[in-house]
């Protein structure tokens, strides 16, 4: 099956910087990319997607690179904000043909210091 | 409204109880899925049902059962449970089942087993 590889598992940024969180995928079939930003006791809200028929995606702080070659996607913040303390996770869908389906990564928990 | 509910909020049973989990979203979504997240953990997807169909099961045990009475509504029927399943149960849906789509997420049902 999917596997999702995530790193790294925790994150220190100083309020400010940018923060990187970088994740792999098993399937080359995989097509859509979702970040997932779950905060203490949340539930888990999506912040930005990507499909693979796209190489980069931005949002305002937020971007997203998708390299399939190297089936590669990264989560990119800048300016960080205290608000942006959570936990990060990136996922990859599969296709089982009546549906599809989600694995996630581990998770980053993002800890943005004053 | 884009709003997926769950009820209750806290559950505590014991391993001979059968209680039943209840997910419920009127936004038209035609896919809807039952997550379970132990703590410091990703959502670890447990079954997809598809227009109102199980379409996939992750080999979760029988003391777990869902059930999709209409488009709208999502059960997870529990039985004889184990302190290992004790953990936060996510219920999510989307537009369709494929998964171009973002998938919603309702705030969870922490479920404690003694």
């Amino acid at each position: 099956g999917e596997n999702v590889e995530q790193h790294p598992s925790t994150l220190s940024v100083q309020e400010g910087d940018s923060a990187v969180i970088k994740c792999t995928y098993s399937d080359s079939a995989s097509n859509y990319f979702p970040w997932y930003k779950q905060e203490l006791g949340k539930r888990p809200q999506l912040i930005i997607d990507i499909r693979s028929n796209v190489g980069e995606k931005k949002d305002q702080r937020i971007a997203v690179t998708l390299n399939k070659t190297a089936k590669h996607f990264s989560l990119h913040i800048t300016e960080t904000q205290p608000e942006d303390s959570a936990v990060y996770f990136c996922a990859a869908s599969f296709n089982t043909g009546t549906a599809s389906k989600l694995t996630f990564g581990t998770g980053t928990r993002l800890q943005v210091t004053l | 409204d884009t709003e997926v509910t769950q009820t209750p909020k806290h559950l505590v049973m014991g391993m001979t109880n059968k209680k039943s989990l209840k997910c419920e979203q009127h936004m038209g979504h035609r896919a809807m899925y039952w997550y379970k997240q132990k703590a410091k953990k990703p959502p670890e997807l447990m079954f997809v049902y598809s227009y109102e169909k199980l379409s996939i099961n992750e080999s979760v045990p029988s003391r777990f059962s869902p059930e999709c009475p209409n488009s709208s509504l999502l059960n997870l029927h529990l039985h004889a449970l184990q302190p290992e399943d004790s953990a936060l149960y996510l219920c999510a849906s989307s537009q369709e089942p494929r998964i171009y789509y973002e998938q919603y997420f309702g705030p969870g049902t922490r479920l404690t087993v003694t």
